[in-house]
């Protein structure tokens, strides 16, 4: 069964710090990677997108992909309140179309 | 673009009757998935397209469920008969090409009672 693994927090980030949220996966054939956010009662939004090792910088989040470890990971800077939510890890199976996501880690950002 | 549109937003139904929910993907995306959210079970892949063609409906719970997708621009997921448990919030969501992200509809919040 291939999965996606995350804590399910809560996880409490002091406004202005740096909030890191991780995530693995057991499916070493999973090219692609992406991190949504959702927020209460509304939809998942894509904010991050990764496919290859290495760090993906867009603004205050940059996305970590280590392939040989099967662990993903986001930080977001300067964390705002505005960043509270949950947060969806997801991969993407190379021989399939389909994403499969992890159940999510809830992020608090404390003013 | 319009983005992904799903109705209806809320679906109050009694146990036993037929459920269908609607989505228009966004244009010129070939790929159309149905999930379902729940609090116990996270988000679930319950069917996925390619080019109106049904590609992988292992995630359909039982035959109680089952999706059409008649052309490029509409997608129905059907539940016959209902039950309590059946329970959730469905979103669809459509994608340009197989390793794009997808963009979600706002999703149906069905409650079986």
């Amino acid at each position: 069964q291939k999965e996606v693994e995350q804590n399910s927090g809560p996880l409490s980030v002091p406004e202005g710090a740096i909030a890191s949220l991780n995530c693995t996966y057991s499916d070493r054939g999973s090219q692609s990677f992406f991190w949504y956010r959702q927020y209460s009662g509304k939809s998942p939004e894509l904010i991050m997108s990764i496919y290859s090792n290495g760090d993906k910088e867009d603004g205050r989040f940059t996305a970590q992909l280590n392939k040989a470890s099967q662990y993903v990971s986001l930080l977001i800077r300067d964390s705002q309140p505005s960043d509270s939510a949950t947060y969806l890890c997801a991969g993407q199976y190379s021989s399939a179309s389909k994403i499969i996501f992890g159940s999510g880690t809830r992020l608090s950002i404390r003013p | 673009d319009a983005g992904v549109i799903q109705s209806p937003r809320h679906e109050v139904t009694e146990m036993g009757q037929e459920v269908t929910l609607r989505c228009k993907p966004i244009s010129g995306h070939d790929y159309l998935f149905w999930y379902r959210q729940t609090m116990m079970r996270g988000l679930e892949l319950l069917i996925y397209f390619n080019n109106n063609v049904p590609i992988d409906d292992s995630g359909m719970p039982e035959d109680r469920f089952s999706a059409k997708m008649p052309n490029a621009s509409f997608s129905t997921l059907k539940i016959q008969p209902s039950e309590p448990r059946d329970s959730a919030v469905y979103f669809c969501a459509s994608s340009r090409e197989r390793d794009y992200g997808y963009t979600f509809g706002s999703g149906t919040r069905l409650t079986v009672v």
